[in-house]
This record gives structure tokens, C-alpha cells and sequence, in this order.
């Protein structure tokens, strides 16, 4: 069993709908939670990053963080055709031995139809 | 742009050679990490250094090593090439050990 799982999609949704986006992961030192875009072959870019349970917003972008119940969640707002990408949640634990190395889900492939 | 760069973007190479990826980290950050991207694989975690010290490993071959330089750029060494090293190996650096972390756009390495 993978530590952080994802589902893969793709999951499609009509332009200005709200896309929803989850994982799950089994770790519990798991503090730093991140959700990545990434466009085809781009790298990775950086839209939310948190370390407590609850929420925080950003613009059209709201994370969701339970630890009690291992699940964090995305939410765009509002969604654009440019929003079509892979979205990637990351996790790392406190800085130790293992350093603050990322674990990522697999990525969660979405479509915004105009 | 998230100010890391990676050179080069593409490299095409036989099995068996060796090559050398290169990344510059974003002003001030002190960390920098590797991963690669298969697509059977996802997103890995290589190697981190930070301020030129190996600070953590993760599932990296013996064939690969990495080193940070004391002008804080870093390069991923990856020897007796196989087909299945082909992938995308991204660099991504961070102000210290806690912080997000930034992505570069990446090297794509295809070997033959």
C-alpha cells in the first residue's frame, strides 16, 4: 500500500464549476501538506502549502487538512480552462533523518471543459 | 518562473554512458533536493543537501550521486545508463529544511 494514495482521473468538470480534489495517507508523522499543479512535462508549481488541521485559502483555492482522519482535500473555485492539469498532493514529516523529503500522490489528472 | 533552474532540458544518451545534470537553486535557499518522475513511478525523492551537506536519502541507485557546490548549485551524476533511467528528474531548493519547496523545470533524459 502506497503511503499516500490519489485518485488518478481524470476528473471533468464544466468551466466555472468547483473541482474537488482528495488523498489519503496512512503516515501519521506526516506535518507539511502541499498541493502541486503541474502542466504536461512542466515542473511542479506550488499552490498551497500547510501544516495544521483546517483551512486556508487563496484565492480560488481552499486546502483542507483533517489529521485526525489522514485526508486532505483541494477545492478550486471558479474553475478556468487553464486550471486543466495534474494536480499532486505532497506530504513530508518533521525535519530528522529523514530530512523534509516530499512523498507524493500520484497526481490527479483534471479537465475544464469552456 | 519559480527561479530554479536546470540545464539541460533535454538529453538523449546509450545505455551504458553517463551524464551530469545541473541545477541552480533559487536565490537564498540553501536546500536542494532531486527527484525523479517515471510514469510508472510517480514523483521520487532522490537526495537532499543542504549548505553542502548530504542531509537525506531516499530510494537513489548507487549508479547516481549528487554533490552541492559552495556557491550552492547542485549536480546529479547518473552512470551505466539504462533504459530504465530514462524519466524526468526535477531539482527543487528550499530556504532551509521546513519550508516549501520549489520546483525547476526539470531535465528529460531518455536513454537509448
Amino acid at each position: 500500500q502506497k503511503e499516500v494514495e490519489q485518485d488518478p482521473g481524470p476528473l471533468s468538470v464544466p468551466e466555472g464549476a468547483i473541482v474537488s480534489l482528495n488523498c489519503t495517507y496512512s503516515n501519521s508523522a506526516f506535518q507539511y501538506f502541499m498541493w502541486y499543479r503541474q502542466y504536461s512535462r512542466k515542473g511542479p508549481e506550488l499552490l498551497m502549502y500547510t501544516y495544521s488541521s483546517g483551512n486556508k485559502e487563496d484565492g480560488r483555492f481552499t486546502a483542507q487538512v483533517d489529521k485526525s482522519s489522514k485526508y486532505i482535500s483541494l477545492f478550486i473555485r471558479d474553475s478556468q480552462p487553464s486550471d486543466s492539469a495534474t494536480y499532486l498532493c505532497a506530504m513530508s514529516g518533521s525535519e530528522g533523518a529523514a530530512g523534509n523529503k516530499l512523498t507524493f500522490g500520484g497526481g490527479t489528472r483534471v479537465l475544464v471543459k469552456p | 518562473d519559480s527561479g530554479v533552474t536546470q540545464t539541460p532540458k533535454h538529453l538523449i544518451t546509450a545505455t551504458g554512458q553517463r551524464v551530469t545534470l545541473r541545477c541552480s537553486p533559487r536565490s537564498g535557499d540553501l536546500s536542494v533536493y532531486w527527484y525523479q518522475q517515471s510514469l510508472d513511478q510517480g514523483l521520487q525523492f532522490l537526495i537532499q543537501y543542504y549548505n553542502g551537506e548530504e542531509r537525506a536519502k531516499g530510494n537513489i541507485l548507487e549508479r547516481f550521486s549528487a554533490q552541492q557546490f559552495p556557491d550552492l548549485h547542485s549536480e546529479l551524476n547518473l552512470s551505466s545508463l539504462e533504459l530504465g533511467d530514462s524519466a524526468l528528474y526535477f531539482c527543487a531548493s528550499s530556504v532551509s529544511t521546513l519550508n516549501e519547496q520549489f520546483f525547476g523545470p526539470g531535465t528529460r533524459l531518455t536513454v537509448l
